[in-house]
């Protein structure tokens, strides 16, 4: 059973470009969550999905940030005009109930020059 | 508002010996608690839980934990260091029934393991 997916491992964007992450979740599982670890520092919520619907999007800065999970395909989580301050490790985690243990991916280490 | 503390950044242990990271952990109501592993450059992986039951959880790779919850606290703990248990260890807690945002995991600082040979 394939964990938890995400692409790319590693992005390198210029201030002002957009960055788009990706997320599979583990098969059978339909709850994605979306964190994100600065540099020094424990992973903090951004974003709770379900296929088609945002549950919670509490943690999520709120501009430039957006995330989906479509009814077909990975959840995208997308952060326009980057700036410096976006460099952080994106992790997604994904569960089969909001109770249940959360598993993550390897996460995308995203750099803005 | 929930919370975690990982009151040591690092801990040092020498291989063969028993090994101890702390957490304690503030909730509002009773608590999920977690312990994951992170290796350089990887995702976080999931050593063990506890939802409710003994107070002991016995998790992968002989790593377990005790729940006191007078303390507030769930120690990770293992009898005999491996060099191979080398990484950084996050306590996470999520409070079981708040409702809304309940799923949330609230991550510590995390604690970085060397096991020296």
């Amino acid at each position: 059973n394939a964990g938890v997916m995400q692409n790319p491992r590693h992005l390198v964007r210029r201030r002002g470009q957009e960055a788009r992450l990706r997320c599979s979740p583990m098969k059978g599982h339909s709850h994605v969550y979306w964190y994100r670890q600065l540099p020094e520092e424990g992973l903090k919520f951004m974003v709770y999905l379900q296929k088609e619907n945002i549950i919670d999007e509490s943690g999520m800065p709120k501009e430039r940030f957006s995330a989906e999970f479509p009814k077909e395909g990975p959840s995208i989580l997308r952060i326009q005009q980057v700036v410096r301050g976006d460099s952080a490790a994106y992790f997604c985690a994904s569960s089969s109930g909001d109770e249940e243990t959360q598993y993550f991916g390897p996460g995308t280490r995203l750099l803005v020059l | 508002a929930q919370s975690v503390a990982q009151p040591e950044d690092q801990v040092n242990v020498a291989e063969g010996n028993p090994l101890t990271v702390k957490c304690t952990y503030s909730v509002s109501g009773n608590p999920y608690l977690f312990w994951y592993v992170q290796y350089p450059n990887r995702g976080l992986q999931f050593l063990l839980k506890y939802i409710t039951g003994d107070n002991l959880v016995k998790g992968s790779y002989g790593f377990e934990a005790e729940f006191n919850k007078s303390q507030t606290s769930f120690h990770l703990k293992k009898p005999s260091a491996l060099v191979s248990d080398s990484a950084l260890y996050f306590c996470a807690v999520r409070d079981r029934y708040s409702g809304a945002g309940s799923y949330q995991l609230t991550f510590g600082k995390g604690t970085k393991l060397s096991v020296i040979p």
